[in-house]
């Protein structure tokens, strides 16, 4: 089992629907969780971090973590064709060594 | 200053070359980070310094040698390189990795690397 997993899409929805985006893993040491958005050709921009479990909120975009069930989800809203893009999930038990998911490419539709 | 800033943008080499690629931050940043991302594929950890002294080097072949003269500055030496080593390589930055702190990363644009 990777510690990592997350769905590769691509993830195609209308501009304006609410995207899903998810992570599942196995380390139930890791404790700081992270998405980053990577456009083509461009390096990784961190969208949002969390410690431990709960909700956090900017903007359109809010990140869970359920730690119980060893989950994270991206949710964003209001979607718009700029957020096409590939989404990677990354995680850490210590912060110096975070661990990527696979990234989920994501288009949304004008 | 917000951003972490790679040279060269592209850079094509030969087998035979040596090369090096730049990275700087200027955020006060104490952990300083290569990762290496083939195509459709996540970054994969190469080396990490913290407080300019190298802590995790993933078993990187020798042919690529890091350096982090400063705080500010890290520095990938690139020498004899294979076809297979054609990749994205980015630099990412942290803030202070003692105390766990990290805020997450911040990622430069990374530097496009042909090996010919």
């Amino acid at each position: 089992q990777k510690e990592v997993e997350q769905d590769p899409g691509p993830l195609s929805v209308p501009e304006g629907a609410i995207v899903s985006l998810n992570c599942t893993y196995s380390n139930s040491a890791f404790q700081y969780f992270m998405w980053y958005r990577q456009y083509s050709r461009k390096g990784p921009e961190l969208l949002m971090y969390t410690y431990s479990s709960g909700n956090k909120e900017d903007g359109r975009f809010t990140a869970q973590v359920d730690k119980s069930s060893k989950y994270i989800s991206l949710f964003i809203r209001d979607s718009q064709p700029s957020d096409s893009a590939t989404y990677l999930c990354a995680m850490s038990d210590r912060d110096d060594k975070i661990i990527f998911g696979k990234g989920t490419r994501l288009h949304i539709l004008p | 200053d917000t951003e972490v800033t790679q040279t060269p943008k592209h850079l094509v080499m030969g087998m035979t070359n040596k090369k090096s690629l730049k990275c700087e931050q200027h955020m006060g940043h104490r952990a300083m980070y290569w990762y290496k991302q083939k195509a459709k594929k996540p970054p994969e950890l190469m080396f990490v310094y913290s407080y300019e002294k190298l802590s995790i080097n993933e078993s990187v072949p020798s042919r690529f040698s890091p350096e982090c003269p400063n705080s500010s500055l890290l520095n990938l030496h690139l020498h004899a390189l294979q076809p297979e080593d054609s990749a994205l390589y980015l630099c990412a930055s942290s803030q202070d990795q003692r105390t766990g702190r990290g805020y997450g990363y911040t990622f430069g644009s990374g530097t496009r690397l042909t090996v010919v």
